[in-house]
């Protein structure tokens, strides 16, 4: 069975970095064409992709974030780790983890002083 | 990066009547593979969205036949035969051949 769950803080301030975690089970991100990836949803909008990592540690990040977005993975913790640098309130947003059809259930950052 | 536009915005279906979703790309699909990989995604109030549908017309596990994929290069439709009312929610669709992978901007389904 696999899952994918999302952690972090659920508020940060202005000019902060983010810094979220996904745990998953039921797979390896050591196993060939393998790959987990970031995506957000601001409230009452559409999904936006932010970032992919691969299983050979390649990795993809959305060109409009690229500058603010790291992805890294720990394999034999079995997580995924995102930071976006200096967070504005419009990065306010649901933050999801997956792959492929498994999605994590999301966690709600918002960015207010 | 490939625009995904969908349409309509919004989509007023009686139950058990058929609806059906448009979603264009802003180019060809196809990825070097030879798969076209677009992907349906439904979305409840609250919820994670589920995938329904990837690469066109193949449809996960635990998803009712009543819904199917269709289309090829940069027009693609997703129909529902029969709504029910766990039908409602927000469709989304979504290109994986081109990074940065894009979504749709999303099509409301409303139960009658």
């Amino acid at each position: 069975q696999i899952t994918l769950k999302e952690s972090g803080p659920p508020l940060v301030k202005p000019t902060q970095t983010l810094t979220l975690t996904c745990t998953f089970s039921g797979f390896s991100l050591s196993t060939s064409g393998v790959n987990v990836g970031w995506i957000r949803q601001p409230p009452g909008k559409a999904l936006e992709w932010l970032a992919l990592i691969y299983w050979d540690d390649d990795k993809r990040y959305s060109p409009s974030l690229k500058s603010r977005l790291t992805i890294t993975k720990d394999t034999s913790k079995n997580q995924v780790v995102l930071t976006l640098t200096n967070m504005d309130p419009v990065d306010t947003a649901t933050y999801y983890c997956a792959r492929g059809e498994y999605w994590g259930q999301g966690i709600l950052v918002t960015v207010s002083s | 990066d490939v625009v995904m536009t969908q349409s309509p915005l919004s989509l007023s279906v009686t139950l058990g009547q058929p609806a059906s979703i448009s979603c264009r790309s802003s180019q060809s699909l196809v990825h070097s593979d030879g798969n076209t990989h677009l992907n349906w995604f439904h979305q409840r109030p609250g919820q994670s969205p589920r995938r329904l549908i990837y690469k066109v017309s193949n449809r996960d596990s635990g998803v009712p036949d009543r819904f199917s994929g269709s289309g090829s290069g940069i027009d693609f439709t997703l129909k529902i035969t029969r709504v029910e009312a766990e039908d409602a929610g927000v469709y989304y669709c979504m290109q994986a051949s081109h990074w940065p992978l894009t979504f749709g901007g999303g099509t409301k389904v409303e139960i009658k």
